[in-house]
This record gives structure tokens, sequence and C-alpha cells, in this order.
């Protein structure tokens, strides 16, 4: 089981990034992902799910209305749509995938996002 | 969704056994049994230890352990090691397809 973050980088307050999340060594349309994010130094926080097929997606409060996630399951990839940033949005942006108990089983390295005028 | 509540320190010799609470509400940790503790070691991704509350993946030495009593989790380390010294998070699903981490724990191997 492999999970490949990529697309971090530095933003100003009020732009937009899309960060990947590319998986492999596991059969990836029968497993929901999950978006974990991390500020320097600082705890963990859920930020986003999508179900397996797509079929439904959920946020933190925190950037609801502000994220979108989605996935192509031809690609066996999942996506975050970020935008009108916020320097509180500086975080190292992981991808994990739910074990299908409700629970992060792997997870990537992470891709950072600096968000900074 | 407030964050669950972990103690932020934790320590213990060599040997010894720590336990780690989490506290959540009657909407998270008190209503499923739908929590995971997680480790990590500075500069790494984070390594799931346990799940269901009480379930351990395949790899987990079984000196990890998990329980929980009404909104409270606890995770317990038995027969301490080096390697333990990590920070831990706990995690509840909260329904509606979401879920709350608690603040983490650093636990210091004495």
């Amino acid at each position: 089981v492999q999970l490949v973050e990529s697309g971090g980088g530095v933003v100003q307050p009020g732009e937009s990034l899309r960060v990947s999340c590319a998986a492999s060594g596991f059969n990836f349309i029968h497993y929901g992902i999950h978006w974990v994010r991390q500020a320097p130094g600082k705890g963990l926080e859920w930020v986003a799910f999508i179900q397996r097929d797509g079929s439904n997606e959920e946020y933190a409060d925190s950037v609801k209305g502000r994220f979108s996630i989605s996935r192509d399951n031809s690609k066996n990839t999942v996506y975050l749509q970020m935008s009108s940033l916020k320097a509180e949005d500086t975080a190292l942006y992981y991808c994990a995938r739910d074990n299908n108990y409700w629970a992060f089983d792997f997870w990537g390295q992470g891709t950072l996002l600096i968000v900074a005028s | 969704q407030s964050a669950l509540t972990q103690p932020p320190s934790a320590s213990g010799s060599p040997g010894q056994s720590v336990t780690i609470s989490c506290t959540g509400t009657s909407s998270d940790v008190g209503a499923y049994h739908y929590v995971s503790w997680y480790q990590q070691h500075p500069g790494k991704a984070p390594k799931l230890m346990i799940y269901e509350v009480s379930q351990r993946p395949s790899g987990v030495p079984d000196r990890f352990s998990g329980s929980k009593s009404g909104n409270t989790a606890s995770l317990t380390v038995s027969g301490l090691r080096a390697e333990d010294e990590a920070d831990y998070y706990c995690d509840s699903y909260a329904g509606s397809d979401k879920w709350v981490f608690g603040g983490g724990t650093k636990l210091t191997v004495l």
C-alpha cells in the first residue's frame, strides 16, 4: 500500500491550490480516503473524507465551503481543491486510507502548504 | 467539532506501564465504538496502533492495548521500551462522516 501526496507549495492568502494523493498497492475503489493536516509543531486535524465511490464527501467546519475533495477512480487518485486560503491553513497535508472501520490505516508522507504574503 | 482532550505529556521508565486518556463527549467517543490511536515519531507520518477501541492492526505489539468507558478512551502501553517514545493521538468517529482528533500526548520514556 502506498499513498503519495503532491502539489503543495507557497501561496498568498486568498489564493487557491489543488493537492493530489496517488494510491497504489490496493484495490482503490474499495476504500474511502481522508485528508488530515498538521500545522507546524501542532497536532493532527481531520480535514475531509470521500466515500469509496465518491457518493459522499464531508468536511471539517474549519474548511467547509472553501475546500472540495474529489476522486478519480480510473487514476487511483484523490484531490483536495483548496480556495480562499488563509494563513491558518498552513500545514503538512496527509492523505490516509480508511480501513472500513473508520480508522486511518495507511498514510502518505504529506505535502506542505504554506500560505503567506 | 471540538478536539478530544488528551494530557499533553506522559512518562514512564522502561518496563513500566503508562496509560493515556482521551476524553470526548456523548456525540463522539461515547456514541461510537470507533476510537483509534496513532503513534507519530518526529518527522514521520502517523501510524495506526489501535482501532475500534481495542483492535490491534497486524504488526502492532500486544504491549499496546485500548479500552473505553463512557466518554473516555484509554491507550495503555505496557513494558515500555525506548522506541515507544513518540506523540500519541486519539481519534473518534463523530457521526455524519466526520472525525475528531485529540490534541496529542507526548510520551517520554525516562
